[in-house]
């Protein structure tokens, strides 16, 4: 299985801030298309999760222009830029180029 | 607008059986392929189950494997997961979602599945 590794997994910033959150593949998330299928979710405490981004860089519908995905390969980045209170919860990778899809641990952003 | 809502969560000794369904509305459900995700409690996201628009492609975690079984009905507009042989371990929040690009796009709000003697 394709193991997703996060990093920090604790993440206190300050309001206005920028942040960002890692995550590692091992093995390349490079699809036989060409694509690159690593997404980012959002789950707000007592929520539901969402998702944010897909194929690296795209953002879903709503999802605010501070959120930005990068990355290639193995190895990718979620960055929230000017943290704002509502951005507090927990952030996942999940790869989506091989069965069984796998998550990373989660990163807990909260405010200092 | 998407709508998905997850029912038939609950108490069930280790070993019973469960089957969670989970209603679809707002979108043309049989155009999507679907998962549950599950989440124990105080820990991260778990894939369990996939499948495809038609039913024809099925895909588990192996920690479900053998267990576990997707199915849907797409003139009813819903998703179910039989939970057979559970363990202490299938304990969570379980999750239903439409998948879009290759991954769960809109999510619902969860059942609990608490499994204990």
């Amino acid at each position: 299985d394709v193991v997703m590794t996060q990093s920090p997994l604790s993440l206190p910033v300050t309001l206005g801030q920028s942040a960002s959150i890692s995550c590692r593949s091992s093995e390349s998330l490079v699809s036989s298309d060409g694509n690159i299928y690593l997404n980012w979710f959002q789950q707000r405490p007592g929520q539901s999760p969402r998702r944010l981004i897909y194929k690296v860089s795209n953002r879903d519908s709503g999802v605010p222009e501070r959120f930005s995905g990068s990355g290639s390969g193995t190895d990718f980045t979620l960055k929230i830029s000017r943290v704002e209170a509502e951005d507090v919860g927990v952030y996942y990778c999940m790869q989506g180029k091989l069965w069984p899809r796998t998550f990373g641990q989660g990163t807990k952003v909260e405010i200092k | 607008q998407v709508h998905l809502v997850e029912s038939g969560g609950g108490l069930v000794k280790p070993g019973g059986s469960l089957r969670l369904s989970c209603a679809a509305s707002g979108f043309t459900f049989s155009d999507y392929y679907m998962s549950w995700v599950r989440q124990a409690p105080g820990k991260g996201l778990e894939w369990v189950s996939y499948i495809s628009d038609s039913g024809k492609t099925i895909y588990y975690a192996d920690s479900v494997k053998g267990r576990f079984t997707i199915s849907r009905d797409n003139a009813k507009n819903s998703l179910y997961l039989q939970m057979s042989s559970l363990r202490a371990e299938d304990t969570a929040v379980y999750y239903c979602a439409s998948q879009a690009v290759v991954a769960p796009m809109h999510w619902g709000q969860g059942t609990l599945v608490t499994v204990s003697s």
